[in-house]
């Protein structure tokens, strides 16, 4: 079945670094999705990428889609403490019927 | 700012036992979700639903687990009977087309099986 892989699984970043995680499926997705989650919440959604090379930017968050779509990244630029979180990236092969997510990359900004 | 709701918040059963988990999606919404988080792991699709009927199911989503749209809110899902390893925190999710990309999760409910 489709697998989805993240790395890092933690990164400890001073505040003002940039910080950078990616997501690999083995399969090729139609759409990929990325979630933030805070300690004790729940995932709150931040994007969707679907076209292949497709890049977004939210402020000082930029999200890419690779050309095969097998794989994804999310870039912080600046980190601040309210980044603090574990990022999550899901992928659908069949356009949102179900998602598989990435085990995740925790993030940890010290002031 | 829409939100999907969930009940209860906390639920501590025996195993064996029967839960009900309730969901109530954003009132717009045609797509609907249940995942579950193991403490400290990452989140798994359980199942869509979509049109009155489920779309997909992961292979957790076994004969133990149900789910129903009893009314025009409310999504529930059913574990029959309950085992340790189902101990998890379980999020309901909607959205509202197949276009309209973003996913809303609630809050979860935490179930706890002794």
């Amino acid at each position: 079945g489709q697998q989805v892989m993240q790395i890092p699984q933690y990164q400890h970043v001073q505040e003002g670094e940039d910080f950078t995680t990616y997501c690999n499926s083995s399969t090729t997705l139609s759409n990929i999705q990325w979630y933030k989650q805070r300690p004790g919440g729940h995932p709150v959604f931040l994007i969707q990428l679907v076209k292949s090379g497709e890049v977004k930017k939210q402020k000082r968050l930029t999200f890419q889609f690779g050309e095969a779509k097998k794989n994804s990244s999310l870039h912080i630029t600046a980190t601040q403490t309210t980044d603090v979180g574990t990022y999550f990236c899901a992928g659908s092969d069949n356009y949102g019927q179900n998602f598989v997510f990435g085990p995740g990359t925790r993030l940890s900004v010290l002031p | 700012e829409p939100e999907v709701t969930q009940t209860p918040s906390h639920q501590v059963t025996q195993m064996g036992q029967e839960v009900i988990l309730r969901c109530v999606p954003i009132s717009n919404h045609l797509y609907f979700y249940w995942y579950r988080q193991i403490l400290g792991q990452k989140v798994e699709f359980l199942v869509s639903f979509y049109n009155n009927e489920i779309s997909e199911k992961s292979e957790i989503f076994d004969d133990q687990f149900s789910v129903e749209r009893p009314d025009g809110s409310n999504f529930t899902l059913k574990i029959r009977s309950t085992k340790l390893e189902d101990s998890a925190m379980y999020f309901c999710a909607s959205r509202e087309t197949s276009s309209r990309e973003t996913q809303y999760f609630g809050p979860g409910t935490r179930l706890l099986v002794l």
